[in-house]
């Protein structure tokens, strides 16, 4: 069975230190692996996504992820963190196309604190 | 302009009582999903359409029913609500890709409070 592992649940960074953000998978197959952001009292929205293309993610406001097969992981990261980074992270994965469930599997999530 | 809306968006109530939530996609997708996200932000699948059909049936109490009278719908009824279905519900869609990996497009949520 599909899972993720979110190792930490609260991160704090300082502003414009790195950012790094910790996810590890475990699938029987290539999977296909998301971060998504969820800022207070709002839905997930999609940061990137990996689906067996380039390993290195790029994403939005300057995330990008990096998928190591060796180490079944897909850590997050940004070189320099702002204050509106605040926010609860998500790495998912997803059921590979021949099971025709589309479900994803959601880590326990990480709560970024940026401090002034 | 609202890709995926829920309404309500809060919903309080007494325990025992039946509430509906909805949910709308303009987005053109045919897979919707309901999720439940607890209060330490676990965020699990209930269920799953496809084109209007029942694909994911998560282990949930069968006083939760889905309802999906198009591929741009799908309400969530909750019979004789408990204390632990306090929590927020997602809706989200997303459009069949036959390499797999689509993206999951969310709605803004419903925090339903149960007294």
């Amino acid at each position: 069975a599909q899972s993720v592992t979110q190792l930490g649940s609260h991160v704090s960074v300082s502003e414009g230190a790195l950012v790094l953000l910790r996810c590890n998978y475990s699938s029987s197959v290539p999977p296909y692996l998301f971060w998504y952001v969820q800022y207070p009292n709002q839905g997930l929205q999609l940061l990137l996504k990996y689906t067996s293309a380039a390993t290195l993610v790029k994403g939005i406001n300057g995330f990008e992820a990096e998928f190591k097969k060796s180490e079944t992981s897909f850590h997050l990261t940004k070189p320099s963190a702002h204050m509106s980074d605040a926010a609860e992270y998500f790495c998912a994965v997803s059921d590979p196309p021949t099971s025709g469930t589309y479900k994803y599997i959601f880590g326990t999530g990480t709560r970024l604190k940026v401090l002034a | 302009d609202t890709a995926v809306s829920q309404t309500p968006k809060y919903l309080v109530t007494q325990m025992g009582n039946d509430k509906s939530i909805k949910c709308e996609q303009n987005l053109g997708h045919d897979t919707m999903y309901w999720y439940k996200q607890d209060s330490k932000k676990f965020l699990k699948i209930m269920f799953s359409y496809n084109n209007k059909e029942l694909i994911i049936n998560e282990t949930v109490p069968n006083r939760f029913s889905p309802k999906s009278p198009d591929k741009a719908h799908l309400n969530l009824h909750i019979n004789s609500l408990e204390l632990g279905d306090s929590a927020v519900y997602f809706c989200a869609s997303s459009q069949e890709v036959a390499s797999g990996g689509e993206t999951q497009y969310f709605g803004p949520g419903t925090r339903l409070l149960v007294l």
